[in-house]
């Protein structure tokens, strides 16, 4: 059974950081791009960023990019996300998704919430 | 950056009833790389529908979709009660963007 299982989220102040993790298991996470998705609370979903298996291709959404890092671990089976210079439209609960068919997210964890206030 | 919008925002409908939902791009979806989801309160989203049309694995088949170009819609034939949720389409022609979402309600 594929699961994703994120962790990492928690309260942090404006201009904070903080490091989401996301451990699959199930699949063999090397043979796949993967995402990270978020969704403010009582919003919709915003594709954030993914990489590719190997870590060589990496995209991100305009919003984040230059402050937000994805890497993986494939020895550990293992997605990451480093958020810095966090704001409040950075609050949301954070999803990884396993990302295929050019694009789509066939399974996704159960979110880390991520609350940025002072 | 391609904008999806769905419609209706809020559907309200009956069991046993058919829903269709609509997704319109602003710009023609490469190859129709347009997914649906189905997400419920508390819960991480479903994958129901990729490619436009292709159904996932595991979805009945009350559930389906079409279109292309820019228009694209999710039809529900009989609606169950476990299907009252939001859905959300995403293209991912072009980058990946989702729609706003259409609650569908009893």
């Amino acid at each position: 059974e594929v699961q994703l299982v994120e962790s990492g989220g928690g309260l942090v102040q404006p201009g904070g950081s903080l490091r989401l993790s996301c451990a699959g298991s199930g699949f063999t996470f090397s043979n796949y791009w993967m995402s990270w998705v978020r969704q403010p609370p009582g919003k919709g979903l915003e594709w954030v960023a993914n990489i590719n298996q190997g870590g060589s291709e990496i995209y991100y959404v305009d919003s984040v990019r230059g402050r937000f890092s994805i890497s993986r671990d494939n020895a550990k089976n293992s997605l990451y996300l480093q958020m810095n210079s966090l704001r409040g439209e950075d609050m949301a609960v954070y999803y990884c998704a396993r990302d295929v068919l050019h694009g789509n997210f066939d399974y996704w964890g159960q979110g880390t919430l991520v609350t940025v206030s002072s | 950056e391609i904008v999806l919008t769905q419609s209706p925002g809020t559907l309200s409908l009956s069991p046993g009833e058919r829903a269709t939902l609509s997704c319109r791009t602003s710009q023609t979806i490469r190859n129709n790389y347009l997914a649906w989801y189905q997400q419920k309160p508390g819960q991480a989203p479903r994958r129901l529908i990729y490619t436009a049309s292709s159904r996932a694995t595991g979805i009945p088949d009350r559930f389906s979709g079409s279109g292309s170009g820019t228009d694209f819609t999710l039809t529900i034939s009989r609606l169950e009660p476990e299907d009252f949720a939001v859905y959300y389409c995403q293209q991912y022609g072009s980058s990946k963007t989702f729609g706003q979402g259409t609650k569908v309600e009893i």
